[in-house]
C-alpha cells in the first residue's frame, strides 16, 4: 500500500485551464502539505493543514486553492493555469505525535511521488 | 527566517570514493535536521536525521552529525554506489515543528 499516493502523475494542459491535482495518505497523520519543485529541484511550501484547518498559506497566488475533506486527504485545485505554474507538485504528510507539532520535529515527513505539471 | 544551505552541485564521483556534502543552516533554538534523497523520477524519501545536537544520523552507510557549535549537518559515506546518484536535500524543521525548510539539493552522480 502506497502511504502517499498522488494523481495524476503526469499532467499536461493548456494555459487557461483549470485542474486539480488529489493527494491521499493512509498513514493516519494529522498535517498534509503541498510543496512546488522548480526546475533547479528547489523545493517550497505552499500549504500546510492539520486536521482540515489550514495553518500555513504562503505566498502563493489565489488561483491555488486547496481543499481537506478529511485529514487523509488533501487536494490543490488551480485556476487559469499560466506557464509558469509548470513544475513539480509534491504532496507530504507528518505525524502529530508525541505531540502537537512535534510530529515533523521528531520524524520529518513522508512525501508522496510528485504530479509533475506542464503547461502549454 | 530559517534557511539551509548546501554545497553547490553538481558532484561527479567514481564508484567507492569518498562523498561529502556540506550543509549549514541557520535557526533559533534547536532545530531537527534531515536528509532526504530524491531518485530518478521519484518523490523525496527520508535518508537519515537527528533531533539534538551531537546525536549522528546513519542509514543505508550515510552519515551525518548535528553540529551545533557550527550549525552543520553534513552529509558523509566512505564509498558511493553508482546507486546512490540521486538528488540529495538537506532539511531542517524549527522546534515549533511548524514546516520543514529544505536546502537547494544537491546532484550527485556516481559513476562506474
Amino acid at each position: 500500500d502506497t502511504a502517499v499516493s498522488q494523481t495524476p502523475k503526469y499532467l499536461v494542459t493548456q494555459m487557461g485551464n483549470d485542474k486539480s491535482i488529489k493527494c491521499e495518505q493512509n498513514l493516519g497523520h494529522d498535517t498534509m502539505y503541498w510543496y512546488k519543485q522548480d526546475s533547479k529541484k528547489f523545493l517550497k511550501i505552499m500549504f500546510s493543514y492539520n486536521n482540515k484547518e489550514l495553518i500555513i498559506n504562503e505566498t502563493v497566488p489565489n488561483r491555488f486553492s486547496p481543499k481537506s475533506p478529511d485529514k487523509a486527504h488533501l487536494n490543490l485545485h488551480i485556476n487559469s493555469l499560466e506557464l509558469g505554474d509548470s513544475a513539480v507538485y509534491f504532496c507530504a504528510s507528518s505525524p502529530q505525535v508525541p505531540g502537537p507539532w512535534t510530529g515533523a520535529l521528531n520524524y520529518g515527513y513522508t512525501f508522496g511521488s510528485g504530479t509533475r505539471l506542464t503547461v502549454v | 527566517g530559517d534557511s539551509v544551505t548546501q554545497m553547490e552541485g553538481p558532484v561527479t564521483l567514481s564508484e567507492e570514493a569518498f562523498l561529502t556534502i556540506n550543509c549549514t543552516y541557520t535557526a533559533t533554538g534547536y532545530p531537527s535536521l534531515f536528509w532526504y534523497v530524491q531518485y530518478p523520477g521519484e518523490g523525496l524519501q527520508l535518508l537519515l536525521k537527528a533531533t539534538k545536537a551531537d546525536d549522528k544520523g546513519s542509514n543505508k552507510g550515510f552519515e551525518a552529525t548535528y553540529r551545533k557549535e557550527t550549525t552543520s549537518f553534513h552529509l558523509e559515506k566512505g564509498s558511493v554506489q553508482v546507486s546512490d546518484s540521486a538528488v540529495y536535500f538537506c532539511a531542517l524543521c524549527p522546534t515549533s515543528g511548524s514546516r520543514l525548510t529544505f536546502g537547494e539539493g544537491t546532484q550527485l552522480t556516481v559513476n562506474p
